[in-house]
């Protein structure tokens, strides 16, 4: 199976910043990965799909790049409403495989 | 608006089986794949299964293939899934998802599945 590593596990962060975080795939799935954000008690959403196309309606302080095996997706300028765990998804292969989440959290 | 509202969950025991149910709308239910994806409490995502818009193919992944049975009415606009021989491990949130540019890109609110004697 593919597996996706996200890191960080967590990252402590303050409004108004810029956020990276990672998604490494075990190997190559071109540009098939998707980016989810999840907020406490809700169903996750989807940001970005093809590594780097924002989805209908996602902000655009939301981007996506990468492919191959390293993708990356960038928060600029942090709001409270970001606060969540965002999984990466590889849709090259099957089965599906998330990564384990990147939670922000606030500083 | 897209809505995918899921049926079904409960508490069940180990060896069981339960079936959910995801009546779809909002969208031409009949053009787009289905999936269920879960997450156990405190967790990550796992895909679960996936049905082609026709109902005629259906992928799982090794961890629920042979127990589980993804299925589609499409005259009825809803989404199954078949869950036999349930284990602990299975216990998770089940969500009905869309695929259209991405394999899930419109999410359901989810229903409970408990697997405890």
């Amino acid at each position: 199976n593919t597996v996706m590593t996200q890191s960080p596990t967590s990252m402590f962060i303050s409004v108004g910043d810029r956020v990276t975080m990672n998604c490494k795939a075990s190997q190559n799935v071109g540009t098939n990965v998707d980016w989810y954000q999840q907020k406490t008690g809700q169903s996750p959403k989807l940001l970005i799909y093809g590594a780097s196309n924002r989805y209908t309606g996602v902000p655009d302080r939301f981007t996506g790049s990468g492919s191959g095996t390293d993708f990356t997706l960038t928060i600029s300028n942090m709001q409270a409403e970001d606060l969540a765990v965002y999984y990466c998804l590889q849709y090259n292969y099957n089965p599906f495989t998330f990564g384990s989440g990147t939670k922000l959290e606030i500083k | 608006e897209v809505q995918l509202v899921e049926t079904g969950g409960g508490l069940v025991q180990p060896g069981r089986s339960l079936k959910l149910s995801c009546v779809a709308s909002g969208f031409t239910f009949n053009n787009y794949w289905m999936s269920w994806t879960r997450q156990a409490p405190g967790k990550g995502l796992e895909w679960v299964a996936s049905i082609t818009n026709s109902g005629g193919s259906t992928y799982y992944p090794d961890s629920v293939k042979g127990r589980f049975t993804i299925s589609r009415d499409n005259a009825q606009n809803t989404l199954y899934l078949q869950m036999n021989s349930l284990r602990s491990e299975d216990t998770a949130t089940y969500y009905c998802t869309r695929g259209n540019l991405s394999p899930f890109d419109y999410w359901g609110q989810g229903v409970m599945v408990t697997v405890s004697s």
